[in-house]
């Protein structure tokens, strides 16, 4: 069965700092996704990694995607209020689907 | 205009019984999904569907099952309702198979 782990599970940062969280998978994989969902609300998709050295970005944040490690990386750049919710990676590999547990982050004053 | 929409919000039940979720998207998107939330904030997909494939997930029950009336519509239908089933379901969409997904706002179930 296809693992996929995120850490750290909590995250707590101040504003303008930068952090790292991390995504590791069992299996190869066709692609890996990155999700956002505030408290209580739905799913926001974020970025979709289809190769490997995949990069993208979008506002202060940066996804990337090392496939021979089995590693993706969601990369916060000088972390703002907005940016707190709870992240979601996703691998794919074409015949399984699996979520990450999720990061929870707060970004302080 | 809401892209992906379903209904109802809010469903509370009686084990036993068979309910219905409805979803529709307004993108024109060839995909549509449906996932699970438990109470741990898990994830899980449930399906993918588009109109030539219907992808299931193994481990989904088999009184779970999606039907659609056209593209623009994914409809979760599940029977014999179980405590287990509590959760919240979201619906989704997508352009192609494995892009960027569109979330609708999700159905909290309750099952009593």
């Amino acid at each position: 069965e296809l693992k996929v782990e995120q850490n750290p599970l909590f995250l707590s940062m101040q504003e303008g700092k930068n952090y790292t969280i991390y995504c590791n998978y069992s299996t190869t994989s066709d692609r890996l996704y990155w999700y956002r969902q505030d408290p209580g609300k739905s799913l926001e998709s974020l970025f979709v990694l289809l190769s490997n050295g995949a990069v993208k970005q979008e506002g202060r944040l940066m996804a990337s995607l090392d496939t021979k490690a089995r590693l993706s990386t969601l990369h916060i750049t000088a972390a703002v209020h907005d940016l707190s919710a709870t992240y979601f990676c996703a691998v794919d590999t074409g015949n399984q689907f699996y979520f990450g547990t999720g990061t929870s982050l707060t970004v302080i004053p | 205009d809401t892209a992906v929409s379903q209904t109802p919000k809010y469903l509370v039940t009686q084990m036993g019984n068979d309910k219905s979720i409805k979803c529709e998207q307004n993108l024109g998107h060839d995909t549509m999904y449906w996932y699970k939330q438990d109470s741990k904030k898990f994830l899980k997909i449930m399906f993918s569907y588009n109109n030539k494939e219907l992808i299931i997930n193994e481990t989904v029950p088999n009184r779970f099952s999606p039907k659609s009336p056209d593209k623009a519509h994914l409809n979760l239908h599940i029977n014999s309702l179980e405590l287990g089933d509590s959760a919240v379901y979201f619906c989704a969409s997508s352009l192609l198979s494995g892009g960027l997904t569109n979330f609708g706002p999700g159905t909290r179930l309750t099952v009593l």
